[in-house]
């Protein structure tokens, strides 16, 4: 299962609401997973089941989505948000993540 | 508190093989799937290998199947992932990585990484 991320890089200011969007190439239900990887560190868990919020995640952070569209959306960038973030289909093996999107703060 | 600490890094000639560890604390590891994961320099994730929580069953990547193993030793807590015939395309950042306990295709917990370079 291919999945396609857009757009690959976005510069928004703080409090300005960021949408992601993910594609996957056949039906997935609602299993995907966004994660965040903060520059030179390893990712971590968002979202998963496509809009079930992580333990500790920012509530300005929420997914949604089933079968083949997806969207992560953050509702009001903070600096700290700074970071690129993956989507990835947990339906079949192999398991495959977007190609990822660079969050930049203007 | 939950720990994967990655080793077995480092630059290796295209070729040879090589064997990446895990040491995992913090949590009952024998109860848990175990994923890796890679990252080659200034480009995005790749999902490599997930293997269960016993050792009964193991998936790969396309890319690497028949060229990487993922193993683990319940006993020393530990997952493995061996990596043959090394070609450039290989180096990256390896991230052993801990399956969620309800849906083991989920990553809840990541290691901080071990790089491996693959050069002449």
């Amino acid at each position: 299962i291919q999945v396609t991320q857009s757009p690959s890089s976005l510069s928004a200011s703080v409090g300005d609401r960021v949408t992601i969007t993910c594609r996957a190439s056949q039906g997935i239900g609602s299993y995907l997973a966004w994660y965040q990887q903060k520059p030179g560190k390893a990712p971590s868990l968002l979202i998963y089941a496509a809009s079930t919020l992580q333990g500790g995640v920012p509530s300005r952070f929420s997914g949604s989505g089933s079968g083949t569209d997806f969207t992560l959306t953050i509702s009001s960038l903070q600096p700290e948000d700074l970071a690129t973030y993956y989507c990835q289909q947990l339906n079949s093996y192999p398991l495959t993540f977007g190609g990822g999107t660079k969050v930049e703060i203007k | 508190q939950v720990q994967l600490v990655e080793s077995g890094g480092g630059v290796v000639q295209p070729g040879r093989s090589l064997r990446l560890s895990c040491a995992a604390s913090g949590f009952s590891f024998s109860t848990f799937g175990m994923h890796w994961v890679r990252q080659a320099p200034g480009r995005g994730l790749e999902w490599v290998a997930v293997i269960w929580f016993d050792g009964s069953k193991k998936y790969y990547a396309d890319s690497v199947r028949g060229r990487l193993t993922i193993s683990r030793d319940n006993s020393r807590n530990t997952l493995y992932l061996q990596i043959h015939s090394l070609r450039a395309e290989d180096t990256a950042v390896y991230y052993c990585a801990r399956a969620e306990a309800h849906n083991w295709n989920l990553v809840d917990f990541w290691g901080q990484g071990t790089l491996v370079t693959v050069s002449s």
